[in-house]
């Protein structure tokens, strides 16, 4: 079985400030683990993904996340927040046949000016 | 190349009518997903297709949930015999090939059981 929880529903930062959203898994097989942000009134869209590759990864718009097994965590990180950066944040768990998809309760980030 | 679309983007039915909802993904993806999002909550995984096939409907809510892909392009999710708890935001996504691609999901769309 998998699941990921998502700590903080509502993350509030301000412009230019460090961007911390956590995510942590539970997984009885290795994981790949996803960020996807879902900007108002639009779908969600892919921020990064892990696949067994480098525990680092990049993403758009300046965002990465690290895949961390010790801690069963891929917590999303930006070092400077965009007011273009308010926005819901899931994060996204499935085992290697990609078969199903679990998906985090979300956290809304909110940017102050 | 427009991305994934969503038919009706709004529905609203008495409990008890049955509804259909139409996905066109895009059009050279052989995986089309479907999920349901209530609200404050994430997308929640229903079933799956790799091209005309459904390889995981397991997580199907209920026998009242169906769904379809039958040339291996745009899907159609049914829910019978409507109830007020199937309310939600009913999600359609696609990718190329495997489960790790991206997934390019629609607009959605939303249904209200009155």
């Amino acid at each position: 079985a998998q699941s990921v929880t998502q700590l903080g529903s509502h993350v509030s930062v301000s412009e230019g400030a460090l961007v911390l959203l956590r995510c942590n898994y539970s997984s009885s097989v290795p994981p790949y683990l996803f960020w996807y942000v879902q900007y108002p009134n639009q779908g969600l869209q892919l921020l990064l993904k892990y696949t067994s590759a480098a525990t680092l990864v990049k993403g758009i718009n300046g965002f990465e996340a690290e895949f961390k097994k010790s801690e069963t965590s891929f917590h999303l990180t930006k070092p400077s927040a965009h007011m273009s950066d308010a926005a819901e944040y899931f994060c996204a768990v499935t085992a290697n046949t990609g078969n199903q998809f679990y998906f985090g309760t979300g956290t809304s980030l909110t940017v102050i000016p | 190349d427009t991305g994934v679309s969503q038919d009706p983007r709004h529905k609203i039915t008495k409990r008890g009518q049955n509804v259909t909802f139409r996905c066109d993904p895009i059009s050279e993806h052989n995986r089309l997903y479907w999920y349901r999002q209530t609200l404050g909550q994430g997308p929640e995984f229903l079933t799956y297709f790799q091209n005309e096939a459904q390889l995981e409907k397991s997580r199907l809510l209920s026998d009242r949930f169906s769904a379809e892909r039958p040339k291996g392009s745009f899907s159609t999710l049914e829910i019978q015999r409507t109830e007020q708890g199937d309310s939600a935001m009913y999600l359609c996504a696609s990718s190329l090939t495997s489960g790790l691609d991206e997934q390019y999901f629609g607009p959605g769309t939303r249904l209200t059981v009155t």
